[in-house]
């Protein structure tokens, strides 16, 4: 059974520091991993979707990267902003006709003015 | 467009009531799906649905019941719900085949008296 974690749990950083979100799975035949925001009481935004062909993708500020043979997936952002704070959810997809996923546990980030 | 329209926001409930719950996108995707989620946790998968047929199931119990009338809209039926049953339902729909990038839609926070 796949198993998804995200270290730390929460995070709090000033504003302007680059930081890394890190998330780590314990079977690596996957097919993607998406990373997701999630600002409370709303749904999930999509950030980035890496397939398990790729070795990372960037949009902006992000960077997200995959690792399939050490279970790792890490995003990067730079020059955080008060408007990150969010939780980061990673999501790990296996293969068949639709995205089935393991979502990890999350990484609730701060960035403080 | 990627976006995932819910209906209503926010739902309060007694446990006798029924009541719906509305998802619907128009991005041309055919799997839609239904994920329940609690503070502080990540969603969890409820029901998938491909190509209008219904196709994962996750041991949910039968007072929450699925319907899928037309590839754009997901519908939730809720009947006889417990209190436990409170919480944040997203929908979220993705393409079959490569890709299959997850889009959420902004959840529905149902409150069950």
């Amino acid at each position: 059974k796949q198993e998804v974690t995200q270290i730390p749990a929460a995070l709090s950083v000033p504003e302007g520091e680059n930081l890394v979100l890190n998330c780590s799975f314990t079977d690596s035949a996957i097919y993607n991993l998406q990373w997701f925001r999630q600002d409370p009481g709303k749904g999930l935004t999509s950030l980035l979707l890496i397939q398990s062909s790729q070795r990372e993708q960037t949009s902006g500020r992000l960077n997200a990267s995959l690792d399939k043979s050490s279970g790792r997936s890490t995003l990067y952002i730079a020059a955080s902003q008060p408007g990150d704070s969010a939780t980061y959810l990673c999501a790990v997809g296996i293969g068949g006709g639709y995205q089935k996923v393991t979502f990890g546990t999350g990484t609730k980030l701060q960035v403080i003015p | 467009d990627t976006e995932v329209t819910q209906t209503p926001k926010h739902l309060v409930m007694g446990m006798t009531n029924k009541k719906s719950l509305k998802c619907e996108q128009h991005m041309g995707h055919r799997a839609m799906y239904w994920y329940k989620q609690k503070a502080k946790k990540p969603p969890e998968l409820m029901f998938v649905y491909s190509y209008e047929k219904l196709s994962i199931n996750e041991s949910v119990p039968s007072r929450f019941s699925p319907e899928c009338p037309n590839s754009s809209l997901l519908n939730l039926h809720l009947h006889a719900l417990q209190p436990e049953d409170s919480a944040l339902y997203l929908c979220a729909s993705s393409q079959q085949g490569s890709g299959r990038e997850l889009f959420f839609g902004e959840g529905s926070r149902l409150t069950v008296l």
